[in-house]
């Protein structure tokens, strides 16, 4: 069955850097592509960008384009998400989701979702 | 970007009522529009995508309708697991944003 697996708890100061692995199981990872998603403490959802693991290909969010780096390693069916020079308001649980092969579906349809990552940033 | 306006943002109900939710695009998104449900803890689950589909495994009481603009979605009969928190989403056009949410609870 289809799993994504993500990395546990973070805490970090202001100004640093945090990077979230989503490790893949059930199916081709180099098939689908993973988006990450993010939610902020009692927020809604928000779409950060999207990352091919078959050949490297991003798309990010322009909010935080300057900062964000999404990668994909098919030899571990791992794909990573690393945020940059963050503030009290990158607080939030982050996670990655699967794009669904679903010919019928639109090309940002999320079929399958990690458990989430909370990430803490405080000083 | 692309603007997702859900009403009612909370909606009391009773097991066995008929909900419907209503989400609106700040333009023209044809059918590109998946609704989620998400319970307190969980990560979001796909239940409807491109409008009215369903996504296998999705009870039938859930039905979606709509395009353009404006998007609805309906559950029929409700049941006690259905008391979550309820986003549209378009996807469209990048950034893939999503509504602001629904909570439905149990009057």
């Amino acid at each position: 069955q289809v799993q994504l697996v993500q990395s546990g708890p973070e805490v970090r100061k202001p100004g640093a850097s945090v990077k979230v692995s989503c490790t893949a199981s059930g199916y081709i990872f180099a098939n689908f592509g993973i988006t990450w998603v993010r939610q902020a403490p009692g927020q809604g959802l928000e779409w950060m960008g999207w990352v091919s693991p078959s050949n490297g290909d991003t798309n990010y969010a322009q909010k935080f384009r300057d900062r964000v780096s999404m990668t994909a390693d098919t030899s571990t069916g791992t794909a990573y998400m690393e945020l940059r020079t963050l503030t009290s308001d990158d607080s939030a649980i982050y996670y990655c989701a699967r794009e669904t092969d679903n010919e019928a579906a639109g090309p940002a349809t999320f079929d399958y979702w990690g458990q989430g990552s909370l990430v803490t940033v405080s000083s | 970007d692309i603007q997702m306006t859900q009403s009612p943002s909370s909606l009391s109900a009773s097991v066995g009522d008929r909900v419907t939710i209503t989400c609106r695009a700040s333009q023209t998104i044809s059918k590109y529009l998946n609704w989620y449900q998400q319970k307190p803890g969980k990560a979001p689950k796909l239940l409807i995508y491109s409008a009215s589909n369903f996504q296998s495994g999705v009870p039938s009481r859930f039905s979606g309708r709509g395009s353009g603009t404006d998007f609805t979605l309906t559950i029929n009969s409700l049941q006690p697991e259905d008391f979550a928190t309820y986003y549209c989403q378009q996807s469209y056009i990048t950034p893939y944003t999503f509504g602001q949410g629904t909570k439905l609870e149990i009057k």
